[in-house]
């Protein structure tokens, strides 16, 4: 089964509003990864997370790292119609596989 | 660069049939997946490798065969199609170990 858990798995906000989505994993991660994929096409990397508590900022995009490098979570200030799409996180486990989120669908309404 | 380039975009097979999906990038990424997005579960790891001539399996792989003979190719074999891997097939390439993956755009497969 999934080894990266996120939530929540829908969120519709208005226009204007902010956004968070969390990923857990049970066990430790060397690196997290997130990806965006818009409706109709594929995801898309955005950003990595390395160190334990590392903070990344994109625009209006806030990531973060967890001090125990088991969660992390993306925000989005202000969100906009061109923020629609899934967020997947994604990180490795061992034998190099790597897993994906079940992902947040975000519905942005103007 | 094309990047990753997936082929077919769309099939529909009859249950049994066996078929190929093709995935190819031109980046010299070491590491190549495949993954299958069904509604509600996300990606899911199908087969991966580190290289050419290494593979392994991810967490779904009954039902698929892959082999990696040039870094390039990476295809997916279904031996013999059933409803339940009616799917949207997505391939990704990465450099190495902690690099961000690049997506092929996709086959959309239905089986019937």
């Amino acid at each position: 089964g999934q080894q990266v858990m996120q939530i929540p798995q829908y969120q519709h906000v208005q226009e204007g509003e902010d956004f968070t989505t969390y990923c857990n994993s049970s066990t430790t991660l060397s690196n997290i990864q997130w990806y965006k994929q818009r409706p109709g096409g594929h995801p898309v990397f955005l950003i990595q997370l390395v160190k334990s508590g590392e903070v990344k900022k994109q625009k209006r995009l806030t990531f973060q790292f967890g001090e125990a490098k088991k969660n992390s979570s993306l925000h989005i200030t202000a969100t906009q119609t061109t923020d629609v799409g899934t967020y997947f996180c994604a990180g490795p486990t061992t034998g190099n596989q790597f897993y994906f989120g079940t992902g947040t669908s975000l519905t942005v309404i103007p | 660069n094309a990047g990753v380039t997936q082929t077919p975009k769309f099939q529909v097979l009859k249950t049994g049939q066996s078929m190929t999906l093709q995935c190819a990038q031109d980046m010299n990424h070491e590491y190549m997946s495949w993954y299958r997005q069904d509604p509600g579960m996300g990606l899911r790891l199908i087969h991966y490798s580190v290289g050419a001539g290494i593979t392994d399996q991810g967490e779904v792989p009954n039902g698929y065969n892959v082999s990696r003979s040039t870094t390039e190719d990476f295809p997916l074999r279904l031996l013999s199609a059933a409803p339940s891997q009616t799917s949207v097939y997505f391939c990704a390439s990465s450099l190495r170990e902690r690099y961000g993956y690049t997506f092929g755009s996709g086959t959309r497969l239905t089986v019937v």
